[in-house]
């Protein structure tokens, strides 16, 4: 079983949409949590830290469920710049607390 | 926010042979690291680059098949010895600033024929 399973998508949504991805993660002792934007052959590009509270950022909101092991990214109003792969991020404990990496949500969003 | 060159951006090799990647950042890091992406997964890290000592590497990764230096707080390589088609990938250069905050070079996109 894979440290962060992630659905991979992808989603066809049209401009306008509330779309929202899951994620879940495997390791516990987990630290901290981010969501990455990964556009077609770019590199990857923090999007949001994930807070136990819940956190916004515009369109863009982060849940965590740490009993669960659940993370989520709402994206309302979706734009069709917001084509991208999603990444799901986990920081496992110990050391300098290295990042794990979901395989990614696909998102595609049509006029 | 750190800005991250990596050379080349992207290199078509021969099977057999070894090609030696440069990344470069705007600032001093004390965290370096290296991740490949294969076509159509996820990242995976490699290794951790250390300053003024051997790089840290992940299970499944070993110095021999891919040598790294990184010889002051801006610089590393990482050298792809000994490539197989299996080898194709894309290669990331990535560093941390804060404990909350990764940034990833524009990668080397390797195809080994």
């Amino acid at each position: 079983r894979k440290e962060v399973e992630q659905d991979p998508g992808p989603f066809n949504v049209p401009e306008g949409a509330t779309v929202a991805f899951n994620c879940t993660y495997s390791n516990s002792a987990s630290q901290s949590f981010f969501w990455y934007r990964q556009d077609c052959r770019k590199e990857p590009k923090l999007l949001m830290s994930v807070y136990s509270s819940g956190n916004e950022d515009g369109r863009f909101t982060a849940q965590l469920n740490r009993a669960s092991q659940y993370i989520s990214l709402l994206i309302r109003d979706s734009k069709l710049s917001d084509s991208a792969t999603y990444l799901c991020v986990v920081s496992r404990s110990g050391g300098y607390n290295k990042l794990i990496f979901g395989a990614g949500t696909r998102l595609a969003v049509h006029p | 926010s750190a800005v991250i060159s990596q050379k080349p951006s992207r290199d078509i090799c021969q099977r057999g042979t070894s090609l030696t990647i440069q990344c470069q950042v705007d600032s001093q890091v004390t965290m370096m690291f290296w991740y490949r992406q294969q076509p159509g997964q996820s990242l995976t890290l490699i290794a951790t680059a250390n300053q003024g000592s051997e790089a840290t590497y992940e299970s499944g990764f070993v110095i021999d098949k891919f040598p790294i230096s990184r010889p002051n707080l801006t610089f590393s390589t990482l050298t792809v010895s000994n490539m197989s088609p299996e080898d194709s990938s894309i290669y990331l250069c990535s560093v941390r600033d804060s404990p909350d905050t990764q940034y990833f070079g524009p990668g080397t996109r390797l195809t080994v024929l």
